[in-house]
């Protein structure tokens, strides 16, 4: 069975420059959480989606977005970007609430 | 405030020596509560999950507890390759999943 796949893995923008960044759950699962990783704050929650509605968003500015698709897959954007986005950017499914939640490998992004 | 505190933040064992991690949680509502370990560059790989006070699930060197209040990650007899950083989360009911900063655990031969 397949985990959750990211894509990119890896990449570098400029700052004012624009990112978005792709997440496939495990199939079966239809809810997808997007995180943000930093040495600083660590695991910070950005939002999580269901049935391509958004249930609940964490505590970042409107530059991050994201949306979900009927076939479970998500993407996340980040607009505007500052050198203080740099992170690692990560995605977690779960098949329904209770239930486990797996994490991708992250997309890290370096923001210069 | 919805909170989860881990400690220590680091920890050195020689292999062998065993010892417990702890997580305490303050939240509104508990789906249920996570412990990923997370090795260096790469993404959360699921351990353990629990959902109510009492419960305790085991794997290989681990064991997790969940309490009202906290929950023990309890590694024995630590081999190196245990080495990585622990990391508890507790999903809320508004499906929002908060993590605490992690215990680093450093297993020496």
């Amino acid at each position: 069975k397949a985990g959750v796949t990211q894509t990119p893995r890896y990449l570098i923008k400029t700052r004012g420059q624009q990112v978005t960044l792709s997440c496939s759950p495990i199939s079966g699962h239809r809810s997808v959480s997007w995180y943000q990783q930093t040495p600083g704050q660590g695991l910070q929650f950005l939002f999580e989606y269901f049935s391509e509605t958004q249930r609940n968003k964490g505590n970042f500015p409107g530059r991050f977005s994201g949306r979900q698709f009927s076939n479970s897959r998500s993407e996340m954007n980040v607009s505007t970007l500052e050198l203080g986005d740099s992170a690692l950017y990560l995605c977690a499914s779960q098949q329904s609430s209770g239930n486990t939640i797996y994490f991708g490998e992250g997309s890290w992004l370096t923001v210069v | 405030e919805d909170q989860v505190t881990q400690s220590p933040e680091a920890l050195r064992l020689q292999e062998g020596e065993s010892s417990s991690l702890n997580c305490s949680y303050t939240v509104s509502g508990l789906r249920g509560l996570f412990w990923y370990r997370q090795d260096p560059g790469k993404g959360p790989e699921f351990l353990f999950t629990l959902y109510s006070a009492g419960e305790e699930k085991e794997k290989e060197r681990l064991k997790a507890t969940l309490t009202k209040k906290e929950s023990f990650l309890h590694i024995t007899a630590p081999k190196p390759e245990d080495s990585a950083t622990y990391l508890c989360a507790v999903q809320h009911n508004d499906y929002k999943l908060s993590f605490g900063a992690g215990t680093t655990v450093t297993v020496r031969a």
